[in-house]
């Protein structure tokens, strides 16, 4: 099984608060996503980092925000939740020295209700 | 347009029975391709990659092929069983190296029942 976890799994909470969901990973994988599933349609990027420091926005607008301070940690924050963020996050990890199959090996999701 | 189709939507067969799941893409230029399987509330977890010159590459029950000229994949599950059950996700990268990007395809949602 790959080492990336991610907390919460679930987490209900109301309009206007604030989340923070944690990914980390112990592979030494440079490259670390956030991805957001919802159910019947293809994973769509919305966060991406090649490396400490380095973030960028993916593919789908996305309020939330993101840091990379470690090499293993890559949390994803939304400032105001609302019902339109309902979603599951996923976070993943891929790379590592010599690698350039880009498998993404996936934590086990964290699903958001914002009520 | 860079895009991964895959078919059927969903999928549902009797345990011991033999199944093909597909996976046409436009993305060009083509890297690799990879079949991930996703357990409900799960996340994905891979099954084949496979690259340009590659036909056919099997792992357990699970073959998978590609014919790069016509853009197709396949899947095939051999004596399926009910652990079977989940979503099988297509995903096709556009270059050689983890910085290519990704197309993920919606996913067939196989159920397996006994």
């Amino acid at each position: 099984e790959a080492d990336i976890y991610q907390t919460p799994r679930y987490l209900v909470i109301g309009t206007g608060k604030k989340i923070t969901l944690e990914c980390s990973q112990t592979m030494g994988h440079d490259k670390m996503y956030w991805y957001q599933q919802d159910p019947g349609m293809e994973l769509h990027l919305i966060h991406y980092s090649y490396g400490v420091n380095s973030t960028e926005k993916g593919d789908l607008s996305s309020e939330s925000t993101v840091s990379r301070i470690r090499t293993e940690h890559f949390p994803l924050t939304l400032e105001s939740a609302r019902p339109s963020h309902t979603s599951q996050y996923l976070c993943a990890s891929s790379g590592g020295q010599g690698s350039n199959t880009g498998e993404l090996f996936f934590g086990e999701g964290s699903r958001l209700t914002v009520l | 347009k860079n895009q991964v189709e895959q078919s059927p939507q969903s999928l549902i067969i009797l345990e011991g029975k033999n199944c093909t799941l597909q996976c046409n893409y436009t993305v060009s230029p083509f890297s690799n391709l990879r079949w991930y399987k996703q357990d409900t509330g799960r996340g994905p977890v891979s099954l084949t990659i496979m690259t340009f010159s590659e036909n056919t590459k099997s792992n357990g029950r699970y073959t998978a092929t590609l014919d790069a000229d016509t853009k197709q994949s396949s899947l095939h599950i051999t004596a399926s069983q009910l652990s079977d059950s989940a979503s099988y996700i297509c995903v096709v990268s556009d270059r050689g190296s983890t910085l290519g990007r990704l197309y993920f395809g919606r996913g067939t949602q196989l159920t397996v029942w006994p």
